[in-house]
């Protein structure tokens, strides 16, 4: 069981906005840097947002992310069918000095 | 361009110790920030840390297998070996190797990976 908790799975239709949650404690999301990551099946998963809420190089602004307290939040607008994939948020945890993985949730564009 | 690939066997006995190699290019892990680390993704589960060494060689493992689990510079300067002793089948996994940006001020950026390696655990 992750000590940071996504939902399982997600949905929407092409151009609605999903957002996906990612819940944590003071000892990890409420210290440090939330990071979320795209993985699609038998491929090398992919940073998508770091530090809370910046984008690497080649990611749209229609995804973006924030964090408030010990929770944070990814968004997708304008949906489209190749954001279907499963996505992960992961951050560093002062007590176990360990990085942790949410349990990634799936995204389905229907 | 920084990549990273993972080799070793593809199969492993149960109580046996699995070892990989990390081989990457386009960065030193001398530099200042830098670290390499592994993550490994069974199949149909989640993501799962395993642990990261340091530019300076420190080195941070995950709680739950600090005791079977050794994270190591190789030979060469561009080696990162993973050692994981006794293994059971529950550690059946595509295991990634991972850079961790000198930028970052946490362990959890990791901006590149590895293809991954596809590890069964079966006798």
């Amino acid at each position: 069981q992750s000590v940071l908790t996504q939902p399982p799975s997600v949905s929407g239709t092409p151009g609605q906005r999903v957002t996906i949650s990612c819940s944590g404690s003071d000892r990890n999301i409420g210290k440090s840097a939330v990071n979320w990551y795209r993985h699609f099946p038998g491929t090398a998963p992919k940073l998508l947002i770091y530090s809370n809420d910046e984008r690497p190089s080649g990611v749209p602004d229609r995804v973006s992310a924030s964090r408030s307290g010990t929770s944070a939040s990814l968004a997708i607008n304008g949906l489209q069918s190749e954001d279907e994939a499963d996505y992960y948020c992961a951050a560093w945890d002062e007590d176990l000095s360990a990085v942790l993985f949410g349990g990634g949730t799936k995204l389905s564009v229907l | 361009q920084i990549t990273l690939n993972e080799s070793g066997p593809t199969l492993v006995k149960p109580t046996q110790t699995l070892t990989l190699t990390c081989t990457f290019s386009g960065f030193s892990l001398s530099t200042h920030g830098v670290g390499v680390g592994w993550i490994r993704q069974p199949p149909g589960k989640a993501l799962e840390w395993l642990g990261l060494t340091y530019w300076d060689d420190d080195k941070r493992y995950s709680p739950s297998l600090k005791n079977r689990l050794t994270i190591t510079r190789g030979t060469s300067n561009n080696q990162v070996v993973l050692t994981l002793s006794n293994v059971d089948p529950v550690d059946t996994a595509t295991y990634y190797c991972v850079h961790r940006t000198a930028a970052s001020g946490t362990s959890a950026q990791l901006d590149y990976w590895g293809q991954g390696t596809l590890v069964t655990v079966s006798s």
